[in-house]
């Protein structure tokens, strides 16, 4: 199975920050690549598909890029509802893989 | 828009099994691609399986193989997930998504959370 790994494991930034997550694939998953957010008590929240295509309704201030094996997500300033955990996922193999997750907390 | 509905709670002993329904509306059942995902107290989102009803045949992630069964009933719209021999370390909330044309999962069921203890 193909393995994805996020860096970091959690991150404590403040409300306005510019924040980066990155997933690395164990191999070349081209743009197959999708981020989520998951909140405690809610069912998992796509933001971002194929990469770097925004999925609607999410605000512009989240972003991907990235190719191959290694991806970015970015919110470029963030906000109180943005506190949760980001999860990425590959589907270039239908035996789909997740990261481990990025908790983002509050400093 | 395709919304899906999980059944509701279930506590269980050691060894047994849990069948959780994941009931989807407003779009063509047969078409959609089913997968269960599940997240562990204080763990990541794990993928277990999906299937596609129309052609019905599952697949699963290695870990759980033999141990899960998939299934789809076209006639009341609704995706199955069984599970077998439960033990402790399978104490979760258990959730079902479809995905897109885009390969992402976009649609996801509100979760059931399965408890196993003795």
């Amino acid at each position: 199975d193909i393995q994805m790994t996020q860096s970091p494991s959690s991150l404590s930034a403040s409300v306005g920050d510019r924040v980066t997550i990155t997933c690395r694939a164990s191999q070349s998953i081209t743009s197959y690549l999708n981020w989520y957010q998951h909140k405690p008590g809610k069912a998992p929240k796509l933001l971002i598909y194929a990469a770097s295509s925004l999925q609607s309704g999410v605000p512009s201030r989240f972003s991907g890029s990235g190719s191959g094996t290694d991806f970015t997500l970015t919110i470029s300033s963030l906000q109180p509802e943005d506190f949760a955990t980001y999860y990425c996922q590959q589907s270039y193999s239908t035996r789909y893989t997740f990261g481990q997750g990025t908790k983002l907390e509050i400093k | 828009q395709v919304q899906l509905v999980q059944s509701g709670a279930e506590v269980k002993k050691p060894g047994s099994s849990v069948k959780v329904s994941c009931k989807a509306s407003g779009g063509t059942f047969s078409s959609y691609v089913f997968s269960w995902v599940r997240q562990a107290p204080g763990q990541g989102l794990e993928w277990m399986g999906g299937i596609i009803p129309m052609f019905d045949t599952p697949n699963y992630a290695q870990k759980f193989q033999g141990r899960v069964t998939i299934t789809a009933d076209e006639s009341t719209s609704t995706a199955y997930m069984e599970l077998s021999s439960l033990r402790s370390e399978d104490t979760a909330v258990y959730y079902c998504a479809t995905l897109d044309p885009g390969y992402a999962f976009d649609i996801w069921g509100q979760g059931t959370m399965v408890t196993v203890s003795s």
